[in-house]
């Protein structure tokens, strides 16, 4: 089976760094995803990790350590806007299976 | 202009009926994913399908049905067997290093 946890609620002020934290148990694991969703809204993809080690797009940046079964989303000079749910999904290895945590909310305060 | 569209964006449904949503992807994407949503909740996959003509159950299959017979579409049915469907859906597709959303589809039940 798979089991992935996130942090339920963070929070974090303006100009900050933040890090959201992602854990996972799978039987085959073939690359995690890392999505922004907006109260309302439909997730936005941000990334994906399949190799160990550090991937940096902008002022987000993902990061994956395989042996571990753990990742996390660095945010950077946090924005207002940033203000949302992120969403940690673990793809499995044989089924294409796309399981999802529950979501870590992420408060920025001015 | 490549994408996944889901339609409606908001349906309302009378208890007893049953109810199709529409996923059509446009990105040569191979799998194709469904999911529910309730309020601050994560999202739990109902059914998914890696190929067309073939697709397998999710975690909460339960009271819906899809069909998969054109690589482009993924359209799921709500029947009245699902005790609860009010519901925010959201339809995937992935290929690759890519998985990306359609913006969804409210439904109530009224």
């Amino acid at each position: 089976g798979q089991n992935i946890d996130q942090p339920t609620e963070m929070t974090a002020t303006e100009g900050a760094i933040v890090q959201i934290n992602c854990t996972y148990q799978t039987s085959g694991f073939n690359g995690l995803f890392w999505y922004q969703q907006h109260a309302g809204e439909a997730p936005t993809f941000l990334s994906y990790n399949v190799l160990d080690g550090l991937e940096e797009k902008g002022r987000f940046s993902s990061f994956l350590s395989r042996s571990k079964g753990y990742s996390y989303l660095l945010l950077k000079e946090l924005q207002m806007k940033d203000s949302a749910s992120y969403l940690c999904a673990v793809r499995d290895q044989d089924t294409d299976k796309l399981i999802f945590g529950t979501g870590t909310r992420l408060q920025v305060f001015p | 202009d490549g994408g996944i569209t889901q339609s409606p964006k908001y349906l309302f449904r009378k208890e007893g009926q049953n109810v199709t949503l529409s996923c059509e992807q446009n990105l040569n994407h191979d799998a194709m994913y469904w999911y529910r949503q309730d309020p601050g909740q994560g999202l739990r996959l109902i059914y998914y399908s890696q190929i067309v003509n073939d697709f397998q159950k999710g975690d909460i299959a339960e009271g819906y049905s899809v069909s998969r017979e054109k690589k482009e579409s993924f359209p799921l049915t709500v029947t009245s067997a699902q005790k609860n469907p009010t519901a925010f859906y959201l339809c995937a597709s992935l290929r690759g290093r890519g998985a990306f959303f359609g913006q969804g589809t409210r439904l109530t039940v009224v």
